[in-house]
């Protein structure tokens, strides 16, 4: 099945203590993206991968690392969380048509 | 900066009746629009896309026209269905990489 996962569902850490969300895609999409969902602010856009080893920052980058070391794999690193990075997080996998898969979110808790 | 913008947070509409959501983008330079719907606890899913050389596309039950003059797109869902309740999010890539959300219109369908 063609899909996006993200690990792990739920999260509850504690500020300064990094952590690491994964995403995976089994379609061989180039372009692989992480969102952070908020109330009444949509999705804004954290960083972005166009293909392996190149990686963009989007709209709200601060605070947020990634790595695209392999094709299906696009990790979200939070070094040292704080609580206004308490949110629910989306990774998404689109090919040549632009049209985005999500995965199923990462709800973080920062206390 | 630039932004995408929808006119309601929600709407509310009967069962079997047409339901039309608005959207406005500000950045002219966009060149690729989708609709995605997000249904409670789960990921956006498309459901629709128009590239901007179109004013009009049509899907099953759902129609998005564009109007670049006023930069302004719609979704029309034909004959709304309770499975039809859910957020929807209208979005514009520019280049194709950097994509921009607006805040969602929760769609209620009254039986």
């Amino acid at each position: 099945e063609a899909q996006v996962t993200q690990n792990p569902r739920y999260l509850i850490t504690v500020t300064g203590k990094k952590l690491t969300v994964t995403c995976s895609q089994n379609m061989n999409h180039e372009y692989m993206s992480w969102y952070r969902q908020d109330p009444g602010l949509g999705l804004r856009q954290i960083y972005y991968s166009m293909n392996v080893e190149v990686t963009d920052k989007g709209d709200v980058p601060e605070g947020y690392k990634v790595s695209r070391k392999e094709k299906r794999n696009f990790p979200l690193i939070l070094e040292s969380p704080s609580p206004n990075q308490t949110s629910l997080y989306f990774c998404a996998s689109s090919g040549q048509g632009n049209e985005q898969f999500f995965g199923p979110g990462t709800r973080l808790t920062v206390l | 900066g630039e932004s995408v913008g929808l006119h309601l947070p929600t709407l509310s509409v009967q069962e079997g009746d047409n339901s039309i959501i608005n959207c406005a983008y500000s950045n002219s330079a966009s060149d690729y629009f989708i609709w995605y719907k997000q249904e409670s606890g789960k990921g956006p899913q498309f459901i629709i896309d128009i590239r901007s050389n179109m004013d009009k596309r049509q899907g099953q039950r759902v129609t998005v026209l564009l109007n670049k003059t006023v930069k302004h797109l719609s979704l029309q869902i034909a004959a709304t269905q309770p499975g039809d309740s859910a957020v929807y999010f209208c979005a514009s890539n520019t280049g194709g990489f950097k994509t921009i959300f607006g805040a969602g219109t929760r769609l209620f369908v009254k039986a």
